[in-house]
């Protein structure tokens, strides 16, 4: 089973600050990069989408690809209580059918 | 444009029953993908149907089966349940399945007693 490792948190950072979250993954063939926001008891819902090396910006969103590296992380800039979720890092891949392969999720905390 | 829908969003089972759960995708969305979270494992992929055919499979036991009918609403089944099987329902529609976002509904809550 290929891996897709996340840092579990929680992480705590203060309002108006900048939240980094990362993830690792083990398949080199993995080709598309998606970040989900869970909020407790919710579904998950995208936040980015990312399929090629560099950044990628939305808003307040940035999600960064290292493909090299296997490397895929998420800056939230100017956090809010309301960004307070687990972040679910996905990938997925040709070879095994496009399913997505989901990290455990890192806690968010956004404190006021 | 209608987000995924599920049904029931709550259900309550007990052991050795079985269950079937629902999906409607979004509209012109034609691949349908099933996915179980638990507290302990989280999100696994199940399966993933597009024009009606199984294409791909998770590592579940055979209880699990689903299948997909011509307006790509899909349907999963769990047969003889088991205290386990207590999770989140998750399903995700897609275009074509073949790498592009994946959509969740708000999936179903299912309690096997």
């Amino acid at each position: 089973q290929k891996e897709v490792e996340q840092n579990s948190g929680p992480l705590s950072v203060p309002e108006g600050a900048i939240a980094s979250l990362n993830c690792t993954y083990s398949d080199r063939g993995s080709q598309s990069f998606f970040w989900y926001r869970q909020y407790s008891g919710k579904s998950p819902e995208l936040i980015m989408s990312i399929y090629s090396n560099g950044d990628k910006e939305d808003g307040r969103f940035t999600a960064q690809l290292n493909k090299a590296s296997q490397y895929v992380s998420l800056l939230i800039r100017d956090s809010q209580p309301s960004d307070s979720a687990t972040y679910l890092c996905a990938v997925n891949a040709q070879g095994t059918g496009y399913a997505l392969n989901f990290g455990k999720g890192t806690s968010l905390l956004v404190t006021p | 444009k209608a987000g995924v829908t599920q049904t029931p969003r709550y259900l309550i089972k007990t052991r050795g029953q079985q269950v079937t759960l629902s999906c409607s995708p979004i509209s012109g969305h034609r691949s349908v993908s099933w996915y179980q979270q638990t507290p302990g494992q989280g999100l696994q992929f199940l399966f993933e149907y597009f024009s009606e055919t199984q294409r791909n499979k998770g590592n579940f036991p055979g209880r699990f089966s689903g299948r997909q009918f011509s307006n790509s609403r899909s349907e999963m089944n769990v047969s003889t349940l088991e205290l386990g099987d207590s999770a989140l329902y998750l399903c995700a529609s897609s275009l074509t399945g073949m790498g592009e976002t994946q959509y969740f509904g708000p999936g179903t809550r299912l309690l096997v007693l």
